[in-house]
């Protein structure tokens, strides 16, 4: 267990849906991420947050919404998804500071299917 | 454009072999190279790298930086079937983390 936990697990959707997906760390981290991994694909960070503010959005679409309620909690909220929207999603934390300045510590992932 | 190449793609040794991976990079404001190790699940970190010529080590790993040359290795020595796994390498550059597609090792007994 890293201290990052992350649900559902799974999670099928049709591309009419909404659905979020949650992430909490139990770390004392102010910084948390989101990232997207593709089969066959290098890792993709797609948002960053520093003590609860957004500070990279990585040219994602908006059909994904993230919120950071709390330095604890992140949420990536999902709506009118695309088949190719299916990975795994994966949610890490860290210390505050640049990306790649700390090291990152991941939750287990949720493995999205769209419909 | 920020490239992050690992190499090779993949890999079969056997136990006891020791394995060298590469990564390769090309971005703007280099600031660390990490290693993290991805089984079935979350990716586990391995190492940070800041600095030059200085070998990181945990028990039968170990990870060097080179940054005129633009590169990294991680060596895995007397492997076991539990270093099966795919080995990421990223960059922290900007305001990013770029990672590589990663390195398959499969170790058979």
């Amino acid at each position: 267990e890293t201290g990052v936990t992350q649900t559902p697990r799974h999670l099928v959707m049709g591309m009419t849906n909404k659905k979020s997906l949650k992430c909490e760390q139990h770390l004392g981290h102010n910084a948390m991420y989101w990232y997207k991994q593709s089969a066959k694909k290098p890792l993709e960070l797609m948002f960053v947050y520093n003590f609860k503010e957004q500070t990279e959005n990585n040219s994602v679409p908006s059909r994904f919404s993230p919120e950071c309620p709390n330095s604890s909690h992140l949420f990536l909220h999902l709506h009118t998804l695309q088949p190719e929207d299916s990975a795994l999603y994966l949610c890490a934390s860290s210390q505050p500071g640049l990306a790649g300045a700390n090291e990152q510590f991941f939750g287990p992932g949720t493995r999205l299917t769209v419909l | 454009e920020d490239k992050v190449v690992q190499s090779p793609l993949s890999l079969v040794v056997h136990e006891g072999d020791t394995v060298t991976l590469n990564c390769s990079y090309e971005v703007t404001n280099f600031r660390s190279l990490l290693w993290y190790k991805q089984e079935k699940k979350a990716p586990t970190f391995l190492f940070m790298l800041t600095s030059s010529g200085i070998e990181k080590k945990s028990g039968r790993l170990s990870s060097i930086l080179d940054k005129k040359e633009l590169f990294s290795i991680l060596n895995i020595t007397a492997t076991q079937t539990g270093d099966s796994a795919v080995y990421l390498c990223a960059v922290g550059h900007d305001y990013k983390l770029s990672f590589g597609a990663g390195t398959t090792v499969t170790v058979r007994a």
